[in-house]
């Protein structure tokens, strides 16, 4: 069954510092990746997506994400935060098939301090 | 582009009750699914529907189910309420079906569903 794990749940930085998300699933075939992002009382949002390509993706805002298939990783990582950053932070995957469901990672919540 | 919209946007049910959330996707978008979110749970998939078809299922008993109509709205349901359905029902809706490569998803505000 495919699942997906975000290590980091809570993650606090100051603004400025650089940001890597962690994203792991576990899928045996091809698959579609998603970062969503929801900040503070708003819904969620598409940060960026890889479906096949180049593995470094880039998404809204400064964000990107490398996809190392052998490592079953889909990072998301910014340069320099900003305070406008903080938010909750969600991966997901699907099967490339048109059969299987997005299955989303616990979220990890980003707060950053000016 | 109106994005998805649901309503009601908060409900207060009791136990035993039965409950329907409604999604209307961006226009022109044919999938819907829907999911449940919860403080300890996260984001689950509930169930995702194409062309009025229900495609995929989620891990849920069979209280909770679904419709879409021909105009791609969609409708949850859920019977026989417990305490444990207390969470936040998020719709979404993207142009093709979970897994091809027009599926990108355009969440709704969601339904925060209160049982007592």
């Amino acid at each position: 069954a495919q699942s997906v794990s975000q290590h980091n749940h809570h993650v606090i930085l100051s603004e400025a510092a650089s940001l890597e998300l962690g994203c792991n699933y576990s899928y045996g075939g091809t698959v579609n990746l998603f970062w969503y992002v929801q900040y503070p009382g708003q819904h969620l949002q598409l940060l960026l997506k890889y479906f096949s390509g180049d593995p470094l993706v880039k998404g809204i805002k400064g964000f990107e994400a490398e996809f190392i298939k052998s490592k079953f990783s889909f990072n998301l990582r910014k340069p320099s935060v900003q305070w406008s950053d903080t938010a909750e932070y969600f991966c997901a995957v699907n099967g490339a098939d048109n059969t299987d469901k997005l299955i989303f990672g616990t979220g990890t919540r980003l707060q950053v301090f000016p | 582009k109106a994005g998805v919209t649901q309503t009601p946007r908060y409900l207060i049910k009791t136990r035993g009750q039965q409950v329907t959330l409604s999604c209307s996707p961006i226009s022109g978008h044919r999938s819907v699914s829907w999911y449940q979110q919860t403080p300890g749970q996260g984001l689950q998939f509930l169930f995702e529907y194409f062309s009025e078809t229900q495609r995929n299922k989620g891990n849920f008993p069979g209280r909770f189910s679904g419709r879409q109509f021909s105009n791609s709205r969609s409708e949850m349901n859920v019977s026989t309420l417990e305490l444990g359905d207390s969470a936040l029902y998020l719709c979404a809706s993207s142009p093709g079906p979970l897994g091809g490569p027009g599926d990108e998803q355009f969440f709704g505000p969601g339904t925060r569903l209160t049982v007592l």
